[in-house]
């Protein structure tokens, strides 16, 4: 099975930049690497997703190594909004396989 | 707003009870996948649908089974509730393709007692 590993949980400071890590040293080539965020009560939300290259969007961007067997979620300027457990999965097949994410603390 | 809507949204049960959970896809999305989240863990895959057909199946038992109906909603179904089935229920939905965005409703948590 495809698995990704995470830190258990994170700290930021307000405003500034936040580096999620994430290995996935199993990932096959077609895989897709997506993030998403959980708040408490909530379901997951889609964040960003990526193959080979870099990704940028409105919420983040994603690095992707180029063995494609790391790969890091940054939020440019962390805000309160952004505490939540972040996941990081792989899309193989018919399925995302969740690891057992990030939790995200973001001190004022 | 997702546009996923999961019902109910909260549910308790006693052991051996069956149980049915719905949701209604995002408009436009012909796939469903169903998630089961134990308290402090990661969603894991229970199976997912595509045009009213079972596609993928992660490792659970044959009693928890599904349906995908015309309009892409979808159900599950869990016969002979096992303490451990107390969990989040969460439904997804997408276009179809591992490169696409997946939309999750807000869950429905079970409880059985």
């Amino acid at each position: 099975d495809a698995k990704t590993t995470q830190p258990n949980s994170m700290e930021s400071n307000e405003e500034e930049p936040v580096h999620l890590p994430c290995n996935h040293s199993t990932i096959s080539g077609t895989d897709y690497i997506h993030w998403y965020r959980q708040l408490p009560s909530q379901g997951p939300e889609y964040v960003i997703h990526g193959l080979t290259s870099n990704v940028n969007n409105r919420m983040a961007s994603l690095a992707i190594a180029e063995d494609r067997k790391s790969s890091t979620l940054i939020l440019h300027r962390a805000t309160l909004r952004d505490a939540a457990v972040y996941y990081c999965i792989l899309s193989t097949g018919n399925q995302f396989y969740f690891g057992t994410g990030t939790s995200l603390t973001v001190i004022p | 707003e997702t546009g996923v809507t999961q019902s109910p949204t909260h549910l308790i049960k006693t052991r051996g009870q069956q149980v049915t959970l719905r949701c209604s896809s995002q408009s436009g999305h012909n796939t469903v996948s169903w998630y089961q989240q134990a308290l402090g863990q990661g969603p894991q895959f229970i199976f997912q649908y595509y045009r009213e057909e079972e596609n993928g199946r992660g490792n659970f038992p044959p009693r928890f089974s599904g349906l995908q109906f015309p309009n892409y909603s979808s159900e599950l179904n869990v016969n002979a509730l096992e303490l451990d089935d107390s969990a989040l229920y969460l439904c997804a939905s997408r276009r179809t393709g591992r490169a696409t965005e997946a939309f999750f409703g807000q869950g429905t948590r079970l409880t059985v007692v």
